[in-house]
């Protein structure tokens, strides 16, 4: 496709499970970054890749929170034993190259993740 | 700690009048800031991106306007249209190596009514 896409676009669970959230870049973009967007909040960053790299991963809340990425493709960001305060929409952008900051980002629709 | 403050919160405007949309910011040093509208249930979407040397920059019936000795920003949405209604957010970036952290608003929500 010709944007950013993420799955599943709502997810509810128990709390205590684990999900996992999945994004497809667009094609050809080598930095790719998770954010979370809690209600009425701003994003606020959780990893970035580029390309091989090691991946920043300064921005995840815990160690419950992880991401992996395959090559410049697929990245998912995992959950474990998810809480209620994990409720919020995560979003996953792309951009050509991450290390020059005007590259501009371009977002997926989010993950809607509710944990009852 | 960097941060981006936005106002007003929301804002309710009839179609085809004018609003404008304030940003301030701490980021220090700066590198950019970017204008993105975000419609419910999607992904943020880049209106405008500016440098600390741009003073303005259009994108259509949107002018973003930046003042970087005040640290201040504004976005201008010109006869706006029902299309317009969504969150409105002010992004900055700082220069060098982490320049891809940026550093969202928490936005302004604009609702354009009949």
């Amino acid at each position: 496709g010709a944007g950013v896409s993420q799955s599943p676009s709502n997810k509810v669970t128990e709390k205590g499970k684990d999900v996992e959230l999945r994004c497809d870049p667009i094609s050809g973009h080598t930095a790719l970054y998770w954010y979370r967007q809690r209600l009425g909040q701003g994003l606020e960053f959780l990893i970035y890749f580029q390309g091989n790299s090691a991946p920043d991963k300064s921005g995840l809340p815990s160690d419950r929170f992880s991401a992996e990425r395959t090559g410049e493709s697929v990245s998912t960001l995992t959950i474990q034993r998810t809480q209620q305060e994990d409720s919020a929409v995560y979003l996953c952008a792309s951009s050509l190259q991450g290390a020059r900051s005007y590259n501009e980002q371009f977002f997926g629709p989010g993950t809607r993740l509710t944990v009852l | 700690k960097n941060q981006v403050e936005q106002s007003p919160q929301s804002l309710i405007i009839l179609e085809g009048k004018n609003c404008t949309l304030q940003c301030n910011y701490t980021v220090s040093p700066f590198s950019n800031l970017r204008w993105y509208k975000q419609d419910t249930g999607r992904g943020p979407v880049s209106l405008t991106i500016m440098t600390f040397s741009e003073n303005t920059k259009s994108n259509g019936r949107y002018t973003a306007t930046l003042d970087a000795d005040t640290k201040q920003s504004s976005l201008h949405i010109t006869a706006s249209q029902l299309s317009d209604s969504a969150s409105y957010i002010c992004v900055v970036s700082a220069p060098g190596a982490g320049s891809y952290q940026l550093t969202f608003g928490k936005g302004t929500k604009l609702s354009v009514i009949p």
